[in-house]
């Protein structure tokens, strides 16, 4: 079956620790997506990547760090110097069709920091 | 640059009840809309999109939405809801050309039966 996956689904830590987490696709998919969720405020992007070795900053690529080594691949880092860490992170990936980029989602992973 | 605003960010509704979740967006370039669906703790599903042509479109499961250009809008529409359409939906959007999504800080459907 094609798809996205995020592990683990749950993650804790301690504060002050990087922790990275996982996302792979075998979707093909050239673009692949960070975002992180919180109650009441949607999706903010993170980090995007349009093709291996090339990413982008979102609109709160700060305290994160990504990598794209691989097209399946495109881990993301939270770092000590976020703030404000606990959240739903989704990772997602993008095909052209029809004209637009149609994204797609992973399970995402809830990280907790205490 | 692109925005969207779902006004309601909790709707409650009895089964069988008809609802609309509301988005509206603002942009200076052509978009595409798209309206997902979570439910707890999943990631998102793409519900619907509009691209171009019919303002009319619909989902699988029952649900619908017109794109109105002039009042910059693509509500989301179903007759008859379920229990089981109790999820988060999020209304997005994305200029023409581009790889990024704006979306919408998300409505709360609770079904009550």
């Amino acid at each position: 079956d094609g798809g996205i996956t995020q592990s683990p689904k749950y993650l804790f830590r301690k504060e002050g620790q990087n922790v990275t987490l996982s996302c792979e696709q075998n979707l093909n998919h050239d673009a692949m997506y960070w975002y992180r969720q919180d109650p009441g405020q949607g999706l903010r992007l993170i980090y995007y990547s349009q093709i291996v070795n090339d990413f982008q900053k979102g609109d709160i690529a700060e305290g994160y760090s990504v990598s794209r080594e691989k097209k399946e691949s495109f881990p993301l880092t939270v770092t000590s110097a976020q703030k404000n860490p606990t959240a739903f992170y989704l990772c997602a990936s993008s095909v052209l069709a029809g004209g637009v980029y149609e994204q797609y989602f992973g399970p995402g992973t809830r990280l907790t920091v205490t | 640059a692109q925005s969207v605003t779902q006004l309601d960010s909790q709707v409650p509704v009895f089964e069988e009840a008809p609802v609309e979740l509301r988005c509206n967006y603002s942009s200076s370039v052509s978009v595409y809309l798209f309206w997902y669906v979570q439910y707890p703790n999943q990631g998102l599903q793409l519900l619907l999109k509009y691209l171009s042509g019919s303002t009319l479109v619909e989902s699988i499961n029952g649900f619908e939405a017109e794109f109105n250009k002039s009042q910059t809008s693509f509500h989301l529409r179903k007759p008859s809801v379920h229990i089981s359409d109790t999820a988060e939906y999020f209304c997005a959007v994305s200029a023409e050309g581009t790889y990024k999504y704006i979306f919408g800080t998300g409505t709360r459907l609770k079904v009550l039966a």
